[in-house]
């Protein structure tokens, strides 16, 4: 069975421009989440859906960041525009279950560098 | 809110020594345990978790208990090797919170092993 992947592994882009980070999570996960550690600092809660609906969306920074989960399958997020506080590495996660205490599974990580 | 607090690092230690790294947490409702591990160039994985008090979570010879009286849940191994050099996050999900899943992080806490 496939794990969760993550594309671009790295990113490298200049403050103003846009990126679009995607994410597959296992097969059959309804739950996906984002999170993003910012260096020197912990891992933090960008948002989570079930299926296709944001079911929180507390941990997004601001409107620069804008997620998506067409179908229920791979999500995307973008950052439009691009600021040099958003480096760091994002992480997606997915889960089966409704009770919070399912494992977690992660992807790699994208690594972004805003310059 | 809740939040969690590792001990500082970085902890390097010397082969078949033993190890603890301690974890609190504060926590609204009632939250689940956990510790993930981050090998070199690799995204992070469940080590172990406990989803009530007195639970003890184990594997790969990791071990940690849920003690609610004091809100910790410290990561132990008996005999540390040099595969074991990582980055150690703890984590809790709170069921009493408005999104359930929704892990919070310690600090991380990297672990180096010589030989």
């Amino acid at each position: 069975e496939a794990g969760v992947t993550q594309f671009p592994s790295h990113s490298v882009i200049e403050k103003g421009q846009t990126v679009t980070l995607r994410c597959d999570p296992i097969s059959g996960h309804d739950n996906l989440y984002w999170y993003r550690r910012v260096m020197g600092k912990e891992i933090k809660f960008l948002l989570h859906f079930v299926k296709e609906s944001k079911q929180d969306e507390s941990g997004m920074p601001n409107n620069r960041f804008l997620a998506e989960r067409t179908g229920g399958t791979y999500s995307t997020l973008k950052v439009q525009p691009a600021e040099l506080e958003d480096s760091g590495v994002y992480f997606c996660a997915s889960s089966q279950g409704w009770r919070g205490q399912e494992t977690q599974y992660f992807g790699p990580g994208t690594r972004l560098l805003v310059l | 809110g809740n939040s969690v607090t590792q001990m500082e690092g970085p902890v390097t230690l010397s082969e078949e020594a033993f190890l603890t790294i301690n974890c609190t947490y504060t926590a609204t409702g009632y939250p689940s345990l956990f510790w993930y591990v981050q090998y070199p160039g690799e995204g992070l994985q469940l080590l172990l978790k406990a989803t009530k008090a007195d639970d003890k979570g184990s594997n790969k010879g990791f071990e940690a208990t849920y003690r609610k009286e004091t809100t910790s849940f410290h990561l132990e191994k008996g005999s540390v090797q040099v595969s074991d050099s990582a980055v150690y996050f703890c984590a809790l999900t709170d069921l009493g919170g408005t999104s359930y899943g929704k892990l919070t992080f310690g600090q991380g806490t990297i672990l180096t092993v010589h030989p």
